[in-house]
C-alpha cells in the first residue's frame, strides 16, 4: 500500500506569510493527488485535484504542484480563514495532516 | 449541486453492528462515473478509507483489507442512497464516519462529503 507522509505536522505563521506544505508518497502512483482543508467539526473540503487543478470557488492564493512522489501545497498569502488542517490524498490513502495556525 | 446526508445511530454496543446510511441528492447512486465511499476519522488512525460501491454495467464493492471481513456497503437505488454495515465492532471502531463521492474517472477525488457521524462504541 502507498503511504503518504506530510510535513510539517504543524506550522504557525503570520497573516500574509507564504506557507508551504509537503506531501511525499512512498511510491510513484500517478499524478492524481488531491489536497483537502478541514476545519474543526467539519468534513474535509476539496481544494486541489490532479496535483495542481484548483477546485471551483477555492481562492487563488492556494496552489498545488509536484509529480512522482513529491507534492506541495502553497498558500501564497496566509489569511485568518486559512487556519485549518490540510490533508493530501492519493489513491485511497490520506496523509497524516498538517495543522496550520495563525500567529 | 451534489449533497450527501448521513443518518444513523451515534452509539453502538461492542460486538454489535454499526449501520449508517448516506442519502444522495443531485446525483444518482447508479451513476456510471461515480463511486460512493465510506471514510472514517479518528485521532489514532487519521483519515481511513473503508470501502466503496459503484456501478459499471453491474454493481461492484471494494473494501479496505483492515475491515474486509466485517464490512458491507450496499446501494439502494429505490431511495438513491447507500449504506455501511460494520459488524463485530470494538472500541477501536469509535470514529467520525463520513460518506463521500469519488467523481474522478482518471483518479480518486472525494467530493462532496457528508456531514459526518460520530459513532461511539461503548456499552
Amino acid at each position: 500500500d502507498i503511504q503518504m507522509t506530510q510535513s510539517p505536522s504543524t506550522l504557525s505563521a503570520s497573516v500574509g506569510d507564504r506557507v508551504i506544505i509537503n506531501c511525499r508518497a512512498s511510491q510513484s502512483f500517478n499524478s492524481w493527488l488531491a489536497w483537502y482543508q478541514q476545519k474543526p467539526g467539519k468534513a474535509p473540503k476539496i481544494l486541489i485535484y490532479k496535483a495542481s487543478t484548483l477546485e471551483s470557488g477555492v481562492p487563488s492564493r492556494f496552489s498545488g504542484s509536484g509529480s512522482g512522489t513529491e507534492f506541495t501545497l502553497t498558500i501564497s498569502s496566509l489569511q485568518p480563514d486559512d487556519s485549518a488542517t490540510y490533508y493530501c490524498q492519493q489513491g485511497l490513502t490520506f496523509g497524516g495532516g498538517t495543522k496550520v495556525e495563525i500567529k | 449541486q451534489v449533497q450527501l446526508q448521513q443518518s444513523g445511530p451515534g452509539l453502538v454496543k461492542p460486538s454489535q453492528t454499526l449501520s449508517l446510511t448516506c442519502a444522495i441528492s443531485g446525483d444518482t447512486v447508479s451513476s456510471s462515473s461515480a463511486a460512493w465511499n465510506w471514510i472514517r476519522q479518528s485521532p489514532s488512525r487519521g483519515l481511513e478509507w473503508l470501502g466503496r460501491t459503484y456501478y459499471r454495467s453491474k454493481w461492484y464493492s471494494d473494501y479496505a483489507v483492515a475491515v474486509k471481513s466485517r464490512i458491507i456497503i450496499n446501494p439502494d437505488t429505490s431511495k438513491n442512497q447507500f449504506s455501511l454495515q460494520l459488524s463485530s465492532v470494538t472500541a477501536e471502531d469509535t470514529a467520525v464516519y463520513y460518506c463521500a463521492r469519488d467523481w474522478a474517472v482518471a483518479g480518486t477525488t472525494f467530493d462532496p462529503w457528508g456531514q459526518g457521524t460520530l459513532v461511539t462504541v461503548s456499552s
